[in-house]
């Protein structure tokens, strides 16, 4: 079964409204989280990675006051997208670590802003 | 730095066909390798993985080798089922990048009866 839960799998929100998207690992505790953002057609970006306990790290060009990503405990990683405008419509999904597990990835968000 | 480079799609294969989906690699150090498979509206899901040069990964019926000499590692599958349409991505990554994962483009696969 999955070991990565992403919730929601679709959203749909108005423009200036903000959408929490949560990644849970579930039989494991998760020290490494990842966010990726897939444009249609196009790979997986990664956005930014998230240690438990610690300020993620965002890549070059993701704005960290519009995504804002918290892992506060081992198993739960959030990402919120902040004040949402339609060019942030895209598919997010977040990959989980543990310190002996594989890499797992969630099913991903589908984020529709209107 | 790292990447991945994948061929462009989209495939269109009849059922039974044989299927190669190129990939090549930049590396610094000596990564794992994978290829992903995700199915329409879904997440990304593991087809397989290659550790280490010569390593070769096998899942499903699909096959891909971890050439180090012409960083490469091309999926194969030698006959193709219409269940097999989704999209395929070329990634790399493992503990050597810290679990940072470099994906290709992907590359769109359909099957027809």
């Amino acid at each position: 079964g999955a070991v990565v839960s992403q919730h929601p799998s679709w959203v749909i929100c108005k423009s200036g409204t903000s959408v929490k998207i949560e990644c849970r690992s579930l039989d494991f505790q998760a020290t490494t989280m990842f966010w990726y953002r897939q444009f249609p057609k196009q790979s997986l970006m990664l956005m930014a990675t998230s240690n438990e306990g610690s300020k993620a790290t965002y890549e070059q060009g993701v704005e960290k006051d519009k995504f804002l990503i918290n892992h506060a405990s081992l198993t739960l990683s959030t990402l919120t997208v902040t004040s949402a405008h339609p060019e942030d419509s895209s598919f997010y999904i977040c990959s989980a670590q543990g310190e002996v597990s594989p890499l797992h990835f969630g099913n991903g968000t589908r984020l529709t802003v209107t | 730095g790292n990447s991945v480079t994948q061929m462009e799609g989209p495939v269109t294969l009849s059922e039974e066909a044989f299927l190669t989906i190129n990939c090549t690699y930049t590396a610094t150090g000596y990564p794992s390798l994978f290829w992903y498979v995700q199915y329409p509206g879904e997440g990304l899901q593991l087809l397989l993985k290659a550790t280490k040069a010569d390593d070769k990964g096998s899942n499903k019926g699909f096959e891909a080798t971890y050439r180090k000499e012409t960083t490469s590692f091309h999926l194969e599958k030698g006959s193709v089922q219409v269940s097999d349409s989704a999209v395929y991505f070329c990634a790399l990554g493992g503990a050597n990048t810290g679990n940072q994962f470099y994906f290709g483009t992907g590359t769109s696969l359909t099957v027809i009866p």
